[in-house]
């Protein structure tokens, strides 16, 4: 079966950073990927790791370890325009992702 | 570059009713399509996903369908609407590259059924 596993809910100031963490059981693992999204929008993607290390994309900061089955976001510098759902998802094949019910995400000014 | 849209964006059915949604890609061939819903406090679910014309694939048992009658076109349908469809409708694509290619999302449809 399939299992991902991250918070519901973090709150952090604006100006800090926030790290979300997301847990997961697959199998035929093929890589993980965040999306974020705001309310009533769609996601949109954030990263991709399918090896094991850090990914620097900007402000937003992906990590991955296989072997712990353990992904975090690293978000730096927190702006108003953050708050959100950061989504989880694993890549499981060549066409399956498998979301996690997401972490939402309030900034506090 | 790549453009995927959706209608409706907003629909409100009765219990029983026929349901059809759209989404359509521009500037891609050949794409990978999605259908995904998104209930109330609930992660995304997948339904469907195609790989070309005529190609689907059920994730999901239910009294949903999905077609592809064009490379750029995905509907998904019901012949009789029940309550528990409510939900947000999300159609996404992807180049199929052999492994886990990046999904895109269009922008939704919000279903209520009543």
């Amino acid at each position: 079966g399939q299992n991902i596993d991250q918070p519901t809910e973090m709150t952090a100031t604006e100006g800090a950073i926030v790290q979300i963490n997301c847990t997961y059981q697959t199998s035929g693992f093929n890589g993980l990927f965040w999306y974020q999204q705001h309310a009533g929008e769609a996601p949109t993607f954030l990263s991709y790791n399918v090896l094991d290390g850090l990914e620097e994309k900007g402000r937003f900061s992906s990590f991955l370890s296989r072997s712990k089955g353990y992904s975090y976001l690293l978000l730096k510098e927190l702006q108003m325009k953050d708050p959100a759902s950061y989504l989880c998802a694993c890549a499981s094949g060549a066409n399956n992702l498998f979301f996690g019910t997401g972490t939402r995400l309030t900034v506090i000014p | 570059s790549q453009t995927i849209h959706q209608w409706p964006a907003t629909l409100v059915q009765p219990v029983g009713s026929p349901l059809s949604l759209e989404c359509t890609v521009e500037g891609t061939s050949n794409p990978n399509l999605y259908w995904y819903r998104q209930a109330a406090g609930r992660g995304l679910q997948l339904l469907f996903y195609s790989v070309g014309i005529g190609q689907i694939s059920s994730e999901v048992p239910q009294n949903l369908s999905a077609s592809r009658p064009q490379d750029r076109q995905f509907i998904l349908s019901s012949k009789k609407l029940l309550l528990s469809d409510s939900g947000f409708y999300l159609c996404a694509w992807s180049v199929g590259t052999g492994g886990p290619g990046t999904q895109y999302f269009g922008p939704g449809t919000r279903l209520l059924v009543l």
